[in-house]
């Protein structure tokens, strides 16, 4: 059963606009949230993180913003470029029926367009 | 330079016929795991180890081995690979076990 969901496969921005990724996850348990960029034939890189008890984190162009109540985080890349153009991956961690696991969501596809 | 390694990169192999995935990270990392990503399913973990001679299963560790009986290595084997095994794996170490760094991937072909 996913516990962690991205449910837009895909998304297509024009450059200098903002893009909007979202998660949603179903296990109140997480208490840490990472997002993970991948390249064609590259191995996943590490992005950016929030802690439970933060509702906000910034790094440069990459602002994460967690919503407990809802279950839900979202990744908003400002302004968006070329080279931001890859698959993005929302995880989670905590104790699960996996023990100390790290969960994936499916990935959501970024495009951006000139 | 900080990494994590994997060999081979590319396999194709035969059902039945057991094979070795190795995983060297340089970093002194407690932490390491492997993963496989399938198209619509993303990345799904198959095993974990906390540290030396410490592992523990994932989400999907049926018909997958691991040892770690040294903190750089991380081999995954698997014993009667099958059809359903054909997928692009990853190796991640960290220091805890949310930064974690991954390796360049498997892909890995059983006909």
């Amino acid at each position: 059963d996913q516990q962690v969901k991205q449910n837009s496969p895909s998304l297509s921005v024009q450059e200098g606009r903002i893009s909007i990724l979202n998660c949603d996850y179903t296990n109140s348990m997480f208490d840490y949230f990472l997002w993970y960029k991948k390249y064609p034939a590259e191995g996943p890189t590490f992005l950016i993180s929030i802690s439970s008890i933060k509702d906000k984190n910034e790094d440069g162009r990459f602002t994460v913003f967690l919503n407990k109540s809802a279950k839900h985080l979202s990744l908003h890349i400002v302004p968006s470029q070329p080279g931001d153009s890859a698959v993005y991956f929302c995880a989670a961690s905590g104790v699960s029926n996996s023990g100390y696991a790290l969960n994936f969501g499916k990935g959501t596809s970024l495009l951006v367009t000139p | 330079e900080a990494q994590v390694t994997q060999n081979p990169r590319y396999l194709i192999t035969v059902t039945g016929k057991k094979l070795t995935v190795t995983c060297s990270q340089n970093m002194n990392h407690e932490y390491m795991s492997w993963y496989r990503q399938d198209p619509g399913l993303g990345l799904r973990q198959i095993y974990y180890s906390m540290n030396v001679e410490v592992t523990d299963k994932g989400d999907v560790p049926e018909g997958y081995k691991v040892s770690r009986k040294e903190k750089r290595n991380f081999p995954l084997i698997l014993e009667s690979p099958s059809p359903n095994q054909t997928s692009l794996y990853f190796c991640a170490s960290a220091t805890g076990i949310y930064e974690q760094y991954f390796g360049p991937g498997t892909r890995l072909t059983v006909t």
